[in-house]
Order: C-alpha cells, then sequence, then structure tokens
C-alpha cells in the first residue's frame, strides 16, 4: 500500500525558504508512469496545485509561483522535496504530496499525503 | 492560469441529487477531458472520486457520476446520503501542462 508522509517545519519567517519533504513508502517513485506533485490549501480556502514533478527530473509549476518554487525528486531516499523560497504570510497553508498515475489516470491524483502544516510569521 | 469557477455552496435533502459545476475554458476544461474531482471532509486529505471527465475509480460509489459541456464540467451525486457531506474540488489540465483547480464547493446535507 503507497504512502505519503509530508514533514518539515510547521513555522517559518518571512522571506526565508520553506522546504518540505515527502517520504514514499510501499512502493518506488522511479516509475515512468508516476508524476509526484504538490498541492497547498490556505486556511479557509481551496486547493492550489504548486507543481508536480517525473523522477527523471522533469517538472511542471504553476505560472504564479514558477518563480518561487523548486520541486525535485531524490530517487536514492525515495523522497521528493518542496523549496518555496522568499515565503510570505501569504504561503501560509496546509500542504499536500500526492501521486499522478498517467498509466491509469491521466492528469489526476489518486493518491494523497495527510499533509503538513506551514504557517509564515515572524 | 485563473481557478476554475464553482459554486460556493450546494444543498441536498437525503436521497435527493445535486449537481456542481466547475467552468473554465476552452485552454482547460472545454479543451481536454482531463477532469478530476475530489471530495474533502474537514481535516481530511482530498479523495479521488471523478477522473476523464466521467471515469470512476475502484471503490468509489456509482452515486458519484462526471459528465462535461463546453467549457464547463459537473458532479453529479445521486441518492444523497449524510456522509456526502464534505467540500468539493474540480481539477483540469491547462494547456501547456500544468493543473489549476477550482475554488471548492461546500455540499450541505440537509
Amino acid at each position: 500500500q503507497l504512502q505519503l508522509q509530508e514533514s518539515g517545519p510547521g513555522l517559518v519567517k518571512p522571506s526565508e525558504t520553506l522546504a518540505l519533504t515527502c517520504i514514499v513508502s510501499g512502493g518506488s517513485i522511479s516509475s515512468y508512469s508516476f508524476y509526484w506533485g504538490w498541492i497547498r490549501q490556505p486556511p479557509g480556502k481551496g486547493l492550489e496545485w504548486i507543481g508536480s514533478v517525473h523522477y527523471s527530473g522533469s517538472t511542471y509549476y504553476t505560472p504564479s509561483l514558477k518563480s518561487r518554487v523548486t520541486i525535485s525528486a531524490d530517487t536514492s531516499k525515495n523522497q521528493l522535496s518542496l523549496k518555496l523560497y522568499s515565503v510570505t504570510a501569504a504561503d501560509t497553508a496546509l500542504y499536500f504530496c500526492a501521486r499522478e498515475d498517467s498509466s491509469y489516470y491521466d492528469n489526476a491524483f489518486d493518491i494523497w499525503g495527510q499533509g503538513t502544516v506551514v504557517t509564515v510569521s515572524s | 492560469q485563473s481557478a476554475l469557477t464553482q459554486p460556493a455552496s450546494v444543498s441536498g435533502s437525503p436521497g435527493q441529487s445535486i449537481t456542481i459545476s466547475c467552468t473554465g475554458t476552452s485552454s482547460d476544461v472545454g479543451g481536454y477531458n482531463y477532469v478530476s474531482w475530489y471530495q474533502q471532509h474537514p481535516g481530511k486529505a482530498p479523495k479521488f472520486m471523478i477522473y476523464d471527465v466521467n471515469k470512476r475509480p475502484s471503490g468509489v460509489s456509482t452515486r458519484f457520476s462526471g459528465s462535461k459541456s463546453g467549457n464547463t464540467a459537473s458532479l453529479t451525486i445521486s441518492g444523497l446520503q449524510a456522509e456526502d457531506e464534505a467540500d468539493y474540488y474540480c481539477c483540469s489540465y491547462v494547456h501547456g501542462g500544468t493543473l489549476v483547480f477550482g475554488g471548492g464547493t461546500k455540499l450541505t446535507v440537509l
């Protein structure tokens, strides 16, 4: 049973870098058909796709965050990472990682982690 | 890219059917059959409900169905049950390789 678990500092100061990890267990991230996405949800608001990564290194980002975000995959550790630079209070959110299995569900997230809360505050 | 447009809230009584709309543009919803839907209960991760506009993943109740007309996709829940009360989000592929979610719809079962 594939499971995803996000982790990272719950509190980040404004202008600093938010860095999160998503550990994947019960399966390998190195499958040609899998993409791995990051999605966030500000308090009381809706979901926002941040971007996705393939284990080969291919990445896709939402235009509004593209200049401030890096998503990568570490096949040796079977984990994904998200870095969001120069954060502001608007980046306060619940951050999820999720899997896209393009062999069955193109452009859809079938497995999600439980999410990790990040607050941006001094 | 702008978020897809969903009604903020819908409601229905047990046993009834409701439909949630998701409106985009010809660059996303209208241009591709890659619309998915997610159910989210408070404090929980989203649950995958519909993909490719109208396909159900294994294990999802047949009471949930999806459709699309032009730039608007829809999620219909028939035989409404108390446990269907949740937030629902649509998501679409966007020309150029990105994804966009809708603003979400709160379903209340009266």
